[in-house]
């Protein structure tokens, strides 16, 4: 139980198009998903937390109109980087928390997205 | 606001034989969670073990075990009879209890299993 999916696994644009990174959870509902980024052989960085049916909030630094999240139910949470540029090239990962289980405060993991900006 | 510290930034052990990573971290809250991420080669994080502050026994999960310290803020993970999976890196990561629900991590430990 617990699984957390991210698609696409891995993406290629151009610099200036858009890309849409989705998180799922697949067999729990999700009070909470987040949204971090990590550089290579670095730990994660907080970007943001979302929550269902409201606004998501936004780590210091974080460009909330670069980075839109939308959090449109129990199960689904997707990252859109707008205009991308070859510095947002990174590796973006989701969690996600179990709405049921949420007494044990743990997050589960997506398998990451590598985005690559040319 | 919290902190979390891994001093080792690499580590190497044999196959079978044990080795613990080290973690500290600063808080001055009572009520929080700890926890040890693995994240292997593929970049999957895996759970793999977890810790409740007000509980004083070690959380225990097969081959690994941690040693908790809570006066000293410290966090140790142990791997018994290691395995060539278990080569990763190995984040510490600390969550506050009722408050923000953020995950404040570690920079984190390569491990890596020799045959």
């Amino acid at each position: 139980g617990a699984v957390v999916s991210q698609h696409p696994s891995w993406v290629i644009c151009k610099s200036g198009t858009s890309v849409k990174i989705e998180c799922r959870s697949l067999d729990f509902q999700a009070t909470t998903m987040f949204w971090y980024r990590q550089f290579p052989k670095q730990s994660l960085m907080l970007m943001a937390t979302s929550n269902e049916g409201s606004k998501a909030t936004y780590e210091q630094g974080v460009e909330k109109d670069k980075f839109l999240i939308n959090h449109a139910s129990l199960t689904l949470s997707t990252l859109t980087v707008t205009s991308a540029h070859p510095e947002d090239s990174s590796f973006y990962i989701c969690s996600a928390r179990d709405r049921v289980r949420v007494y044990q405060e743990t997050q589960y993991f997506g398998p990451g997205t590598r985005l690559l900006v040319l | 606001a919290q902190t979390v510290t891994q001093s080792q930034p690499e580590m190497s052990v044999q196959e079978a034989e044990t080795v613990t990573l080290s973690c500290t971290y600063d808080t001055s809250e009572n009520n929080y969670y700890l926890f040890w991420y693995k994240q292997p080669p593929s970049r999957q994080m895996i759970l793999v073990i977890r810790q409740e502050a007000y509980k004083q026994q070690n959380a225990t999960e097969n081959r690994f075990s941690v040693n908790f310290q809570k006066a000293a803020k410290s966090f140790s993970l142990k791997i018994s009879d290691s395995q060539l999976g278990d080569t990763a890196m190995y984040f510490c990561a600390f969550l506050t209890q009722g408050g923000s629900e953020k995950l404040v991590f570690g920079k984190g430990t390569k491990l890596t299993v020799n045959p």
